[in-house]
């Protein structure tokens, strides 16, 4: 396994489902962040972990709730989501939060399509 | 003011062409700042840091201008596989993203 792990690659659920989304990073980093990409939009940061301890929130709706079980492993629980919560949902992971000099890395998301 | 500003495109360009990309920033704290690739239904990929002084990668050229808070890119002799959405994105604290450019390169 290499790099950050996204699962599942796909999702399609009603509005009254639970699901959740899991994330898992290989390399070594510190922190790990939720972003959402909707179309034409730019990346919307969602939460940020900073050695599993969550240092931001950017004002995401609590039918959103993030858990970090440890430095590698980072899931997003859904519940009651709306139709316009639809998009890919992408995890990164970066050496340390806060770092400026280098990027991120990201796993290949997951597409969440709520109907 | 957006955080990051890009044009969005879509630029569709011949094979060979050279392509310029700008960016500008509303953050002046804003610390490191790179440009981000992402292919149709993938996730973003680093292409290239870009520092102070300007830096080369092959075909590709970023420069910054911290003073005008803009940041560019320019891809010379494009590929068909240059496609893609090219994003900029600026670092301080947190990375902030653009919405991306959009590039097609045609035979």
């Amino acid at each position: 396994e290499t790099g950050v792990t996204q699962t599942p690659r796909h999702l399609v659920m009603g509005m009254t489902n639970k699901k959740s989304l899991k994330c898992e990073q290989h390399l070594g980093h510190n922190a790990m962040y939720w972003y959402k990409q909707s179309a034409k939009k730019p990346l919307e940061l969602m939460f940020v972990y900073s050695l599993e301890e969550r240092v931001e929130n950017n004002s995401v709706p609590s039918r959103f709730s993030p858990e970090c079980p440890n430095s590698s492993h980072l899931f997003l629980h859904l519940h009651t989501l709306q139709p316009e919560d639809s998009a890919l949902y992408l995890c990164a992971s970066s050496q340390d939060w806060g770092d400026s000099n280098y990027g991120y890395t990201f796993g290949s998301g997951t597409r969440l399509t709520v109907v | 003011r957006k955080e990051v500003e890009q044009d969005p495109g879509p630029f569709n360009v011949p094979e060979g062409a050279t392509v310029a990309f700008n960016c500008t920033y509303s953050n002046s704290a804003s610390q490191s700042f790179f440009w981000y690739r992402q292919d149709c239904r993938k996730e973003p990929k680093l292409l290239m840091s870009v520092y102070s002084s300007g830096n080369e990668d092959g075909r590709f050229t970023a420069q910054l201008n911290r003073a005008s808070q803009y940041i560019s890119l320019l891809i010379r002799d494009s590929k068909l596989s240059d496609s893609a959405t090219y994003l900029c994105v600026v670092r301080s604290g947190d990375m902030r993203f653009g919405a991306g450019t959009r590039l097609t390169v045609k035979p």
